[in-house]
């Protein structure tokens, strides 16, 4: 079965800063997906940005880039110029054949002014 | 695009009782959408999925007789929570995939289930 797994609880960084989130996962399939959610405060689950394995470009939307190290299984998120509206739980996961989402455990990311 | 909708967003119900949980995809046409729960402080937990026109499928440990789905429509599953206990108090995801669409999910903004 395939696991993610978020090593950081809980992350802080200055507003206007970048800061990077971190996301490694264990499968044995070729073909999946990726993603980094968002869950503010409201609890809306928001979908920030999204990978397919196959492709070797990171995926980037806007401030919110994404370092895919397929060989590694590691997917990492970094936001840059950090605003205090980043706040929020973030949440990696991975879709592959079983077309179901594997959440990790999540990162609380406070953005300090 | 791609939004998802929940109804009710709260609700308060006494022990014994059935809460039926909407799940609307509002700007598109979903064949599968997905039921979570989600504990204070804690990540999704997928309770099952549910394709449009067949039986839901669910996770391991979760009882189908008390969290009954159904999925009659293209925009619409619902998640009935039947003679519910303190114990169902959570919060409630749905999600829901575009039809023919890639892999990505798209969420409602949850309802919160609290069993007196």
């Amino acid at each position: 079965a395939q696991t993610v797994t978020q090593s950081q609880p809980e992350m802080s960084v200055q507003e206007a800063e970048t800061v990077t989130l971190s996301c490694t996962y264990d499968t044995s399939e070729s073909d999946y997906y990726l993603f980094w959610y968002k869950q503010p405060p409201s609890r809306q689950m928001i979908l920030v940005i999204r990978q397919e394995a196959y492709k070797q470009q990171n995926a980037t939307e806007n401030r919110f880039s994404v370092n895919f190290q397929k060989a590694a299984k590691s997917f990492s998120l970094k936001i840059s110029d950090s605003q205090l509206g980043d706040a929020a739980m973030y949440f990696c996961a991975y879709s592959g054949g079983a077309q179901k989402l594997v959440f990790g455990q999540g990162t609380r990311l406070t953005i300090n002014p | 695009g791609a939004v998802v909708s929940q109804h009710p967003s709260w609700v308060i119900c006494k022990s014994g009782t059935s809460v039926k949980i909407e799940c609307r995809s509002l700007d598109f046409q979903a064949t599968t959408m997905f039921w979570y729960r989600q504990f204070p402080k804690q990540s999704l937990m997928l309770m099952a999925t549910s394709n449009e026109g067949s039986k839901a499928t669910y996770e391991q440990g979760v009882e189908k007789d008390k969290f009954l789905i159904n999925h009659a429509s293209l925009t619409l599953s619902t998640l009935t929570v039947t003679s519910a206990h303190p114990e169902d108090s959570s919060f409630y995801i749905c999600s829901a995939k575009l039809a023919g669409g890639t892999d990505t999910q798209y969420f409602g903004p949850g309802t919160r289930l609290t069993v007196l």
